[in-house]
This record gives C-alpha cells, sequence and structure tokens, in this order.
C-alpha cells in the first residue's frame, strides 16, 4: 500500500491565488520530507528539505517566501505556494526519508499545479 | 560537491531483451547509497533498486540488476527480459550516508520498450 499520501494531485486555479499542497506519512513517523518540483521531460529539482518542528532547509535559488513549507507533525508536511503565476506552474512532489542509514526515500504520487 | 551523470537521454530495447542504462557519480566520501527510481508517465517516483557502497555484492531485485564499481564510480542498472510495463523515465541517485539525506538525482534515461 502507499506509504506517502499527497493531495490534490491535480490543482487549477487564477494567478495571484495561494495554493496549498499536502504530504502525509502513512507508515510512519517521519522527522523529515522533501520537496521537489519536476518541469516535463526534466529531473526532479530539490526545492527544500521539511523537517519536523523547525524551519525548512532551502535550496540556493529557491524563494521561501513564495514556497511556504510547514512540518508542524511527524506525519503531515505542507507547501503553499503564495500569490501563484503561470511561471509557477509544475510538477510538485513530495517525500519521505523513513528513518535508518539505508532506508530509501518514499514518494508521494505528486501534484500537478495548473495557474491561469 | 556530489555529481551524478546519466549519459544517455534515451534507449530503446526490443521486448524479452536486455538492456543496461549508465550512470556515473562523483564523490570524496568512501561510504553511499545509490538508487535507481522508475517514473512511468504516470509519474510516479517507484524505487527498482538499492545499492550501499560498503557491499561488494551487486544488487539483485527480480529482472533488475545492477553493475556496481566502486572505483570507476560507475552504477548501471540492467533490466532483462524487457517488458513494456519497464518503458519509463529512469533516474539514478545518490545519497550520503548521513547528514541531510538529500538525494542528488542524475538527469535520467527514458527507456522506450519496443513490441
Amino acid at each position: 500500500g502507499a506509504v506517502v499520501s499527497q493531495h490534490p494531485s491535480w490543482v487549477i486555479c487564477k494567478s495571484g491565488t495561494s495554493v496549498k499542497i499536502e504530504c502525509r506519512s502513512l507508515d510512519f513517523q517521519a522527522t523529515t520530507m522533501f520537496w521537489y518540483r519536476q518541469f516535463p521531460k526534466q529531473s526532479l529539482m530539490l526545492m527544500a528539505t521539511s523537517n519536523e518542528g523547525s524551519k525548512a532547509t532551502y535550496e540556493q535559488g529557491v524563494e521561501k517566501d513564495k514556497f511556504l513549507i510547514n512540518h508542524a507533525s511527524l506525519t503531515l508536511s505542507t507547501l503553499t505556494v503564495t500569490s501563484a503565476h503561470p511561471e509557477d506552474s509544475s510538477f510538485y512532489i513530495c517525500s519521505v526519508y523513513g528513518g535508518g542509514d539505508n532506508q530509501p526515500q518514499h514518494f508521494g504520487d505528486g501534484t500537478r499545479l495548473s495557474i491561469l | 560537491a556530489q555529481t551524478v551523470t546519466q549519459s544517455q537521454p534515451e534507449m530503446s530495447v526490443q521486448e524479452a531483451e536486455t538492456v543496461t542504462l549508465s550512470c556515473t557519480y562523483d564523490t570524496s566520501e568512501s561510504d553511499y547509497y545509490l538508487f535507481w527510481y522508475k517514473q512511468p508517465p504516470s509519474r510516479q517516483m517507484i524505487l527498482v533498486i538499492r545499492q550501499e557502497a560498503y557491499k561488494q555484492q551487486n544488487a539483485t531485485e527480480n529482472r533488475f540488476s545492477v553493475n556496481f564499481q566502486k572505483a570507476a564510480k560507475s552504477f548501471s542498472l540492467k533490466i532483462s527480459d524487457s517488458q513494456l510495463g519497464d518503458a519509463a523515465m529512469y533516474f539514478c541517485a545518490y545519497r550520503s550516508p548521513s547528514g541531510t539525506y538529500k538525494y542528488i538525482f542524475g538527469t535520467g534515461t527514458r527507456l522506450k520498450v519496443l513490441a
């Protein structure tokens, strides 16, 4: 069964609105979650590392005021795209780190965001 | 800083045949983890296989196996008896043994399976 639940899977909204994407760890408590962005036919680009109970760590070039991350519990992290514009349209994927040095990341099914 | 290179943007294989996808990486660390993920058109990221650098034995998962050459910093994926469902993007990923647990992904190889 699914280890990570990401919601919504597809969202269309008007320019200027804010959109929240949820990432839930279903099978275990996750102190660390990751948020990625993927453009068509490209690889995953890490946006930020989400740490439970503390501020997220953003990768260079990612606007932290544009992409707000909240990791308030061990099973839920949210990504809010604030004042979204068409250039923010993309595929966003979260992943959960399973704990233990040899464990892989488990990925959500992704969210397709379209800003009109 | 670590880097991961997948030099084959696209590969094709005939159904039931064998194909090898290449991945090289650069690191100064002696211990690390390597992964292959599959991303079909549904865009789910599916773990195919993983390898711990301290293990000399190559990992195998059913029709999928790796050729891990630590000295050469090479981590290729072999798919045997290719099936139509194997058609997807394949990403190689590197992870340090501790710290942030971030992945460094390669640019991906699109695999086409011909009937």
